[in-house]
């Protein structure tokens, strides 16, 4: 079974520019999220959703990210200006249901914001 | 949940020893623990999980006890190899309108000296 995909790995990108990133869950998976990793910290929920709605995006800085899940499978989300205080891991979930199942995290993308 | 506070930050083992990583949960509505590790550089894999119907779980050399009335959680490694060596992140879920939603503790790097 493919493991969950997500690209860039690694992006380099100045203050106040705008950077994408791209999730393909594993097949079939329903739930996909967005995580952000700063390092030295646990993984910090940003957006949630089931099929191609959000189900959750309390803690999405709205101002500046967005994210969508078109047709209900590949995601991507949007950094548009990025500060320097989003140098992190933004680390891409998926599982089979909506609910406490297991979640299975792709390899992330590192983003270093000078 | 609100808020996970897991101790201690780092911990350093013998090979062959035991190590206890605990967790704090602040929100009386979470009913899903689970562990995840995460090797330096890679995705966090679930390792072991446990719901709040149950006391303790066991999955050969790591289990989880949880004690709802004090509000924590913990994951025991017996016998520690070198492999073991890693991050290891508690979090839980609170369920209802957050169900999958996900608060990590800050992580816990774990050491095995052989």
């Amino acid at each position: 079974e493919a493991g969950v995909a997500q690209s860039p790995r690694y992006k380099i990108i100045e203050k106040r520019q705008s950077v994408a990133f791209w999730c393909n869950p594993i097949s079939g998976h329903a739930t996909l999220y967005w995580y952000q990793q700063i390092l030295g910290q646990g993984p910090k929920l940003l957006i949630q959703f089931q099929n191609n709605g959000v189900v959750d995006d309390s803690q999405l800085p709205k101002d500046r990210f967005s994210a969508e899940r078109l047709k209900g499978v590949d995601s991507t989300l949007k950094i548009q200006p990025a500060k320097l205080e989003d140098s992190a891991v933004y680390l891409c979930a998926s599982s089979l249901g909506f609910g406490q199942e297991t979640q299975y995290f792709g390899p992330g993308t590192r983003l270093l914001v000078l | 949940g609100e808020n996970v506070e897991q101790h201690p930050s780092t911990l350093s083992v013998q090979e062959g020893d035991s190590a206890v990583i605990k967790c704090t949960y602040s929100d009386s509505a979470s009913n899903y623990f689970p562990w995840y590790k995460q090797e330096l550089g890679k995705r966090p894999q679930l390792i072991i999980d446990i719901r709040s119907n149950v006391g303790e779980k066991k999955d050969q050399r790591i289990a989880v006890t949880l004690n709802k009335t004090a509000k924590h959680f913990s994951l025991h490694i017996t016998e520690t190899q070198p492999e073991d060596s890693a991050v290891y992140f508690c979090a839980d879920d609170a369920g209802g309108t957050s169900y999958g939603k996900l608060t990590f503790g800050q992580g816990t790097i774990l050491t095995v000296h052989p």
